[in-house]
């Protein structure tokens, strides 16, 4: 009964390649947001979907491209992955006017 | 510009110790919305506290404390009696506006409750 899961919780890749991070809410949220940890511990936003819709656009590579097929899922695919990608990314979900959820976060780590 | 400071990169206490740890924050916006979430060697992030700008009434729980100062632009964060599974880095957070999703977080707090 997970409320907020993302996938894979591990992700171990080489350079260069693509690859993509699922998330899905069930808690029946109209936004959901991507953060991104890096090795320091700090956190900072990347993305925010509202209704499918790009509503938060922080200063993120274009490598990054989230996706929303609908209000439950946002998807994080990155193409041509460097080492500084290497972080813990955080999917989360809201409600206007409510906290955030977050997911338990996908660790990535490129070789 | 909003911001949010943690000048205590790390704290080391002995259990039953009380500790406290702080936050300031700056924005221009008279209405924000200030968090504290505690994330634990496991990863995930915790959600402990949201409290909106229109109130400064101090909260407790349990053995945690909050003490916002508006004067002082603070949220402060006490643990009173801290337990070895009190370790985790912590970290405050500042929303502005009606959205509570655009989260600045702090750079946390990593503290150490050795037995």
């Amino acid at each position: 009964d997970t409320a907020v899961s993302q996938t894979p919780k591990y992700l171990v890749t080489q350079m260069g390649n693509d690859k993509s991070i699922k998330c899905e809410q069930n808690l029946g949220h109209d936004t959901m947001y991507w953060y991104k940890q890096d090795s320091k511990k700090f956190l900072k936003i990347m993305f925010s979907y509202n209704n499918k819709e790009l509503i938060i656009n922080e200063t993120v590579p274009n490598r990054f491209s989230p996706k929303s097929p609908d209000k439950a899922h946002l998807n994080l695919h990155i193409n041509s992955l460097e080492l500084g990608d290497s972080a813990v990314y955080f999917c989360a979900s809201s409600s206007l006017g409510e906290k955030l959820f977050f997911g338990s976060g996908t660790q990535l780590s490129v070789l | 510009a909003q911001k949010v400071t943690q000048a205590q990169t790390e704290i080391s206490v002995v259990e039953k110790e009380d500790v406290t740890l702080d936050c300031v924050y700056e924005t221009r916006d008279t209405t924000y919305y200030l968090f504290w979430y505690k994330q634990p060697p496991s990863g995930e992030l915790v959600f402990l506290i949201r409290r909106n700008s229109f109130d400064e009434q101090n909260e407790i729980s349990g053995r945690y404390s909050w003490n916002f100062q508006k004067s002082t632009s603070s949220f402060n964060f006490t643990i009173t009696a801290s337990q070895v599974v009190d370790s985790a880095v912590y970290f405050c957070a500042l929303s502005v506006g009606g959205s509570q999703g655009n989260l600045i977080f702090g750079k946390g707090t990593k503290l150490s409750v050795k037995p």
